[in-house]
């Protein structure tokens, strides 16, 4: 499995934008970035995926470095509920079924 | 569309008991997947179902755990003669379609514990 590392944890104010890295230096060409998050006491959720280019949706936007070995998960504006674990996930055409969770960091949104 | 659902959502057992649990996949959905996670780790692979082929394992799944997806529809994974270790969150998901592009859609889990 390819590798990703994250911070153990991140802190945040409400309304305040975060920025969350993760670097995954032995990313091949062909592997796709997904995020996921969990939130407490339940099931982790999918939040954005991409493979060269920036991506926005509704939930959070991703920043992909133009060599690939690092991305970043950007939440605009943090609110009380985007408090969650936060995972980056490399996803390579050999383990194409499965999501390889790291330990992710560990968002914490003061009000 | 309901999401994904997992029955029970708790489960207490006396080691070396039999246990099952059941996952119902959004509908259409025809992977399904099991994943374990333990308090502070993130979740892992256990196995998966393309429709109602189970077609990888983990290493993780001994002899002692399966899993059947009879109809392509709902899943079920048993544990026999359960051990204190096998005390986990036990998590449901499934997507549409595979591919490194597919989403895939959790359940809230079953939370196992063995006494």
């Amino acid at each position: 499995d390819a590798k990703t590392t994250q911070p153990n944890s991140m802190e945040s104010n409400e309304e305040e934008p975060v920025h969350l890295p993760c670097n995954h230096s032995t990313i091949s060409g062909t592997d796709y970035i997904h995020w996921y998050r969990q939130l407490p006491s339940q099931g982790p959720e999918y939040v954005i995926h991409g493979l060269t280019s920036n991506v926005n949706n509704r939930m959070a936007s991703l920043a992909i470095a133009e060599d690939r070995k690092s991305s970043t998960l950007i939440l605009h504006r943090a609110t009380l509920r985007d408090a969650a674990v936060y995972y980056c996930i490399l996803r390579d055409v050999v383990d194409d079924y499965k999501l390889s969770f790291g330990a992710g960091t560990t968002v914490t949104v003061r009000a | 569309d309901t999401g994904v659902s997992q029955d029970p959502r708790h489960k207490i057992t006396k080691r070396g008991q039999n246990v099952t649990f059941r996952c119902d996949p959004i509908s259409e959905h025809n992977r399904l997947y099991w994943y374990r996670q333990t308090l502070g780790q993130g979740p892992e692979f256990l196995t998966y179902f393309q429709n109602e082929a189970q077609l990888e394992k983990s290493r993780l799944l001994s002899d002692r755990f399966s899993a059947e997806r009879p109809k392509g529809s709902f899943s079920t994974l048993e544990i026999q003669r359960t051990e204190q270790g096998d005390s986990a969150m036990y998590l449901c998901a499934s997507s549409l379609t595979g591919g490194l592009a597919s989403q895939q859609y959790f359940g809230p889990g079953t939370r196992l514990t063995v006494t």
